[in-house]
């Protein structure tokens, strides 16, 4: 089974309005992070959002929000106000357990365009 | 905040010969490297880890004798490819976590290795 699905290969979202990218993910661990990543063209793999189990409130940062449902096991990443330099691919990610040596999964990513 | 580099950024090899690829935490500590590799429109795949002192523990599927990973320095893995080979071709990306404790892996920009 895949430990982190992404349905939307790709979507389109005009320029300033806001887009959901969905993330949905699989673990018996009572203890993970869960992660957006965000790799433009270019391929370098930027950090965008970092969500724990047990945090109480949604991971924000900036115009990213993460919308963190527990009991449906989905963590849907939230841009607001989209920007031209928003156009990627996005990546979610789950790590199995809180220590940083932990390996990380990774989806199969959504690539956004933003159109003006 | 922290950089992390790699060397080459692009390397185009004939088949039958090794590279080389060089990862580099320029302004901290990281005890633990990972190693992946994408191919094109696809994920990230984790190939291994790599602990400073240590040998490297490798996913399933991944050969160890043909990804040769060393950690000789609190800044510095290497991956080298031996005897490289068309299929070999991919994007490999590596991220390091520092040693101070944060749980965060930074990503370096990757190199693009073609195999002729």
């Amino acid at each position: 089974a895949q430990k982190i699905t992404q349905t939307q290969p790709g979507m389109f979202v005009q320029e300033k309005e806001a887009v959901t990218l969905d993330c949905t993910y699989d673990t018996s661990d009572p203890s993970y992070g869960l992660f957006w990543y965000k790799q433009p063209s270019s391929g370098e793999m930027i950090f965008l959002i970092y969500q724990g189990s047990y945090d109480q409130q949604n991971a924000t940062e900036g115009r990213y929000s993460l919308n963190f449902q527990k009991a449906r096991k989905s963590a849907n990443l939230v841009i607001s106000a989209s920007q031209l330099g928003d156009s990627a691919m996005y990546f979610c990610a789950m790590r199995e357990g809180l220590e940083g040596y932990q390996k990380v999964t990774f989806g199969t990513g959504t690539k956004l365009q933003v159109i003006p | 905040g922290a950089v992390v580099s790699q060397h080459p950024s692009w390397v185009i090899c004939k088949s039958g010969t090794s590279v080389k690829i060089e990862c580099r935490s320029l302004d901290f500590q990281a005890t633990t490297m990972f190693w992946y590799r994408q191919f094109p429109k696809q994920s990230l795949m984790l190939m291994a880890t790599s602990n400073e002192g240590s040998k490297a523990t490798y996913e399933q599927g991944v050969e160890k004798d043909k990804f040769l990973i060393n950690h000789a320095s609190l800044t510095l893995s290497t991956l080298t490819v031996t005897s490289a080979h068309p299929e070999d071709s991919s994007f490999y990306i590596c991220s390091a976590l520092a040693s101070s404790g944060s749980d965060e892996q930074f990503f370096g920009p990757g190199t693009r290795l073609t195999v002729l």
